[in-house]
């Protein structure tokens, strides 16, 4: 089955840039969206189709796309940034897309 | 503002039916712009889609559960349903209503998510 990989953890300073990688095969082929969660929270989405930005999002956070990874960019990062990141994109081998999450990468603001 | 509420029992006996609804305000779920769906997150693991179901009655489920799931839409109530059957412990999770954006396969709204244990 389709899967998208992420690191398990990422830890930046306050004001660095934290970048979390997510890597498929079919990634150049679909979109990825990306997915802040919080503890006890349920997720909400920071970047659409690669790098679109959802209104109230903040500027620091956007998103790119090479090839098999896309990668989601938080420039200054906060301590209010501190949460888990999924990525997520559609596995279309199957007759109707399937929807496939990566394993999720736990940010650490130091 | 839409609004996602889940709602259901919250501890099932191994082998039964887990049954949840997810109830949807400022929006409606008859809609022909979004997907309906279910996501379930175990207790400190990723998060693992399940299926969804459209305002026609259409569903797609995730095929790693498929065999167990049914997704169904009341549009008189504002609501779809999750039924997962034969649950063992593997299936205690946090279980998730959202809602998925046709075409673009984005979730824009979530409900707050329900602990569901299996358990005997």
């Amino acid at each position: 089955s389709y899967e998208l990989t992420q690191p398990p953890s990422v830890s930046v300073s306050p004001g660095q840039t934290a970048r979390i990688t997510c890597s498929g095969d079919a990634l150049p082929k679909q979109y990825a969206y990306w997915y802040q969660q919080k503890p006890g929270q349920a997720p909400v989405l920071v970047i659409y189709k690669d790098s679109e930005r959802p209104s109230g999002i903040p500027e620091r956070f956007s998103g790119s796309s090479s090839g098999t990874t896309v990668t989601l960019t938080i420039s200054g990062v906060q301590a209010e940034d501190e949460a888990d990141y999924y990525c997520q994109s559609a596995d279309s081998s199957g007759t109707y897309p399937h929807v496939v999450f990566g394993g999720g990468t736990k940010l650490t603001v130091l | 503002q839409v609004q996602l509420q889940e709602s259901g029992p919250g501890l099932v006996k191994p082998s039964e039916t887990l049954s949840l609804t997810c109830t949807v305000s400022g929006g409606s779920v008859s809609s022909g712009s979004y997907y309906w769906s279910w996501i379930r997150q175990p207790p400190g693991k990723g998060l693992e889609w399940i299926g969804y179901i459209y305002y026609s009655g259409s569903t797609n489920y995730n095929p790693s559960l498929k065999s167990r799931v049914t997704i169904s839409v009341d549009t008189s109530k504002n609501q779809f349903s999750l039924k997962l059957s034969s649950v063992t412990a593997a299936d205690t999770a946090v279980y998730y209503c959202a809602r998925e954006v046709v075409v673009a396969a984005r979730f824009d709204y979530w409900g707050q998510g329900t602990l569901v244990t299996v358990s005997s």
